[in-house]
């Protein structure tokens, strides 16, 4: 069956550093994948997609993911988090068969001083 | 820029009673959802719509109703509440099929149950 892990509840990261989180897909179509973000208190937004092509995919903000069919991931990567990045993502796939999306249970970021 | 709008913000529900989320959007988009987000589950899809008058069940529906009675809007009726219905409440629209792929979300309804 299709799933979507996010293996870490919660990240901590120094501020400046570098930041992955982790997502691992399971599906056998061709899979679309998504990196949603969730600021404190508000809804979620998009923050990068992934189709087809290039595997690297650039988002909002200087975030990135690489897909890896191989693997079957989608890491959400970034040089030098800043403390306005705390927040919760979600690594969504979307399935070609019929359109729906299947979340992951979110990772939570969390930015040290 | 594209709007969605959830109504009230926050609720306080006595166990057994019914309750209304009421959705709106301006994006013009044909697909609406209802999500509900717990610690540890992040989203999960209660019911969806694909335009006016159209309503679907999601993944879990049990508990839930949905009306789209306009391609605005779309609501999420409990008719009998029960404490663990008591989560956050995501509406989204979107057109979500080939090259159209982006779920907008309103800002989340808080809901407790007693």
């Amino acid at each position: 069956a299709q799933s979507v892990t996010q293996p870490d509840a919660r990240v901590t990261v120094s501020e400046g550093a570098s930041l992955q989180l982790r997502c691992k897909y399971s599906y056998s179509g061709t899979p679309y994948l998504f990196w949603y973000v969730q600021y404190p208190r508000q809804g979620l937004q998009l923050l990068l997609k992934y189709y087809s092509g290039d595997p690297v995919v650039q988002g909002v903000n200087g975030f990135e993911a690489e897909f890896s069919k191989s693997n079957s991931s989608f890491h959400l990567r970034k040089a030098s988090v800043h403390w306005s990045d705390s927040a919760v993502y979600f690594c969504v796939l979307r399935m070609d068969s019929n359109y729906q999306l299947i979340w992951g249970s979110g990772t939570k970021l969390i930015i040290k001083p | 820029e594209a709007a969605v709008t959830q109504s009230p913000r926050n609720k306080v529900a006595v166990t057994g009673g019914k309750v209304t989320l009421s959705c709106n959007q301006t994006n013009n988009h044909n697909n609406m959802y209802w999500y509900r987000q717990d610690t540890g589950h992040g989203l999960r899809l209660i019911h969806y719509s694909y335009g006016a008058g159209s309503t679907e069940k999601g993944d879990i529906p049990d508990g839930y109703k949905a009306s789209r009675p306009s391609q605005e809007n779309f609501s999420l009726i409990l008719e009998l509440a029960t404490p663990s219905q008591t989560s956050v409440y995501f509406c989204a629209s979107g057109d979500v099929g080939l090259g159209q792929n982006t779920l907008y979300f309103g800002a989340g309804t808080r809901l407790s149950v007693l």
